[in-house]
This record gives structure tokens, sequence and C-alpha cells, in this order.
């Protein structure tokens, strides 16, 4: 079973206007984190975004948030005021549990093109 | 700026011989850093974690021997693809916590053409 579904392979959003590109995950650890990158086409990992699975609130930084729903088991991801350079590949990921490390299992991403 | 970087960004190299990517944190130590492959168009698959002071651990179906690792040192891990052929091809990069693991940071990543 995929442990993190990304049902949106390519989304359009208007310059200025908000965006959220989903994400759902399955883990039966109950400590996990899931995080949010951003990777345009030069290729760079982008760190956006980080939700601990025990934190109370949504995790925001700057013009991204984090929908965190833990009983759907979802993570969506919330841009505001969208402008062109957001335009990318956009992945989720979790990390399970300290036994596993830091290491990622990743979505299969979701291409954002932001429109003039 | 760059927090963790790899290097080369792009290399080509000929089937047969060996490449070496290289990948270190810049400001913060990093006893554990991963490496993962990314195809075209597709997702990041983890390839291997690896340890500073202690053997890289590989995920399943990764060839151990095909891809060296090795944690010199706190702050650099290396990838080597050794009898490069063409279907080794590909996106390669590394990533390393910061902390607690809370933040983990990626490298600009290495394309890899083996011709």
């Amino acid at each position: 079973a995929q442990k993190i579904t990304q049902t949106q392979p390519g989304m359009f959003v208007q310059e200025k206007e908000a965006v959220t590109l989903d994400c759902t995950y399955d883990t039966s650890d109950p400590s996990y984190g899931l995080f949010w990158y951003k990777q345009p086409s030069s290729g760079e990992m982008i760190f956006l975004i980080y939700q601990g699975s025990y934190d109370q609130q949504n995790a925001t930084e700057g013009r991204y948030s984090l929908n965190f729903q833990k009983a759907r088991k979802s993570a969506n991801l919330v841009i505001s005021a969208s402008q062109l350079g957001d335009s990318a590949m956009y992945f989720c990921a979790m990390r399970e549990g300290r036994e596993y490390g830091n290491k990622l299992v990743f979505g299969a991403g979701t291409i954002l093109r932001v429109k003039s | 700026g760059a927090v963790v970087s790899q290097h080369p960004s792009w290399v080509i190299c000929k089937s047969g011989t060996s490449v070496k990517i290289e990948c270190r944190s810049l400001d913060f130590q990093a006893t554990t850093m991963f490496w993962y492959r990314q195809f075209p168009k597709q997702s990041l698959m983890l390839m291997a974690t690896s340890n500073e002071g202690s053997k890289a651990t590989y995920e399943q179906g990764v060839e151990k021997d095909k891809f060296l690792i090795n944690h010199a040192s706190l702050t650099l891990s290396t990838l080597t693809v050794t009898s490069a052929h063409p279907e080794d091809s590909s996106f390669y990069i590394c990533s390393a916590p910061r902390g607690a693991g809370n933040t983990i940071y990626f490298g600009e990543g290495s394309w890899l053409t083996v011709v």
C-alpha cells in the first residue's frame, strides 16, 4: 500500500490566488513527521514545512501552511497568494518513528503551474 | 544559502568507469545522511542510509557493491557509482537531518549521464 498519496498529478492556479495540494498518508506508527518539499526544474529539493504527529497546531511558514487532519490522515499544503516562482513540483513526504531514523518516503508529487 | 552541498552538479562518464558524488553538510554535523535516486518525472527513492563510522544501510534491491557509500566525517558522505552503465544515468540527491530531524535538508543533486 502507498504510504504517501498525492492524487493531483498537476494543478493550475491563477497568480495571487491560494492553492491546496493534497496529501494523504498511511502509517500505524503514532510518532511520525510530515514534510513538504518544492522541486523546481533545477532539481534541488527545497524544504517548505514540517508537521509532527504530536503537534497540536497546524504548521505555518510564511505563505505556506499545512492543513493537518490527523483522523483523516491528511496533510494538505496550502500556498497563499501564489507567485509565478511557485511553479514547480511539490512532494509530500513522511518520516515514520524514530527507529526508522530520518529517512523519508515520498509521494508521487504534484506539478503546480501558476498562471499570470 | 545552501545548507547541504552536493558535488558535482553534472557529470558525464563512460560506461565501465566509476564516478564519485560528494555530499557535505555545511554548518552542522550529520551522523546520518541519505542517498536518493530520482528518474525523470518520478519521485525520489531512497537508496541507502550513510552512517558516520559504520557501514551504510542499503534499501532492498540496491546493489551495495555497485553503489559504494562512505561517510568519512561528520560533514561528508560520498556515493561512488562503480562500473557505471547507461541505466545508472539518473538524478542522485542526498539529504541530511539537522538537529532533532524536524528539518531535513537536501543537496542540490547530481545529474549523472553514462555514455
